[in-house]
């Protein structure tokens, strides 16, 4: 079940905040955050563990609220270089209780940020 | 750079055909993780090996096939190739993997595949 993220889009000014929103409908392990520039690969921002522990950039910032199975990235003061798709990934098992795990991203937000 | 290789960048080939993908992961790491991006489908994943032995599996037709050599590296094998195969694959590599899933995956610059 892919997760879904809002917004699908979002236009910045330099300096301008902006928070990107990832939701599931299953029970997750964990969350990762990647950000893709047109043309590039993802590249791995964060993930948010259950109990807290989170692993990442030192920049941006993420919560992750297990109990709605939800998860928010906070881009403050953005730059430039933040602008591309943000990805979030949803980790869990393929069936309940089973060993074997996948990661499952939402279709994406694109983020633009203007001079 | 992620220090995830993968080769060709681009490959242009025609219907029916039968093509390989190669990744070789990050030194260390032994997890390797393959994905289809397409415009309409998003990134989505199709298997994971980890030291040699598929791990999991996703979307993946029974059309593709992988598998991960004792020196880490993987291939793709996609064929009989339909129009909708054309898409960017993506492998990613991680230390390990863990139920908690707490191993970020580095992405490789991806192959590029065109079906006429």
């Amino acid at each position: 079940q892919q997760p879904v993220q809002s917004p699908q889009a979002v236009i910045l000014r330099e300096g301008e905040d902006a928070v990107i929103n990832c939701s599931s409908s299953k029970a997750l392990y964990s969350v990762h955050w990647y950000r893709q520039k047109h043309g590039e690969a993802p590249v791995f921002l964060m993930i948010l563990l259950k109990g807290g522990e989170q692993k990442g950039h030192d920049k941006i910032s993420a919560s992750f609220n297990e109990k709605k199975q939800q998860s928010s990235l906070y881009l403050t003061a953005s730059q430039l270089s933040y602008s591309g798709t943000y990805f979030c990934g949803t980790y869990r098992a393929f069936i309940e209780g089973g060993s074997n795990y996948k990661l499952t991203f939402g279709k994406g937000t694109l983020l633009t940020v203007n001079p | 750079d992620s220090g995830v290789t993968q080769t060709p960048k681009h490959l242009i080939t025609a219907t029916g055909q039968r093509v390989t993908l190669r990744c070789s992961p990050r030194s260390g790491d032994l997890s390797v993780y393959w994905y289809q991006q397409s415009l309409d489908q998003g990134l989505q994943f199709l298997i994971q090996y980890y030291n040699g032995e598929e791990r999991a599996k996703g979307n993946i037709l029974e059309r593709f096939s992988a598998q991960q050599f004792p020196d880490l590296h993987s291939e793709l094998n996609l064929s009989s190739l339909e129009l909708g195969d054309s898409a960017l694959y993506f492998c990613a590599s991680s230390a390990g993997t863990s139920g908690k899933g707490s191993y970020e995956q580095y992405f490789g610059p991806g192959t590029r595949l065109t079906v006429t």
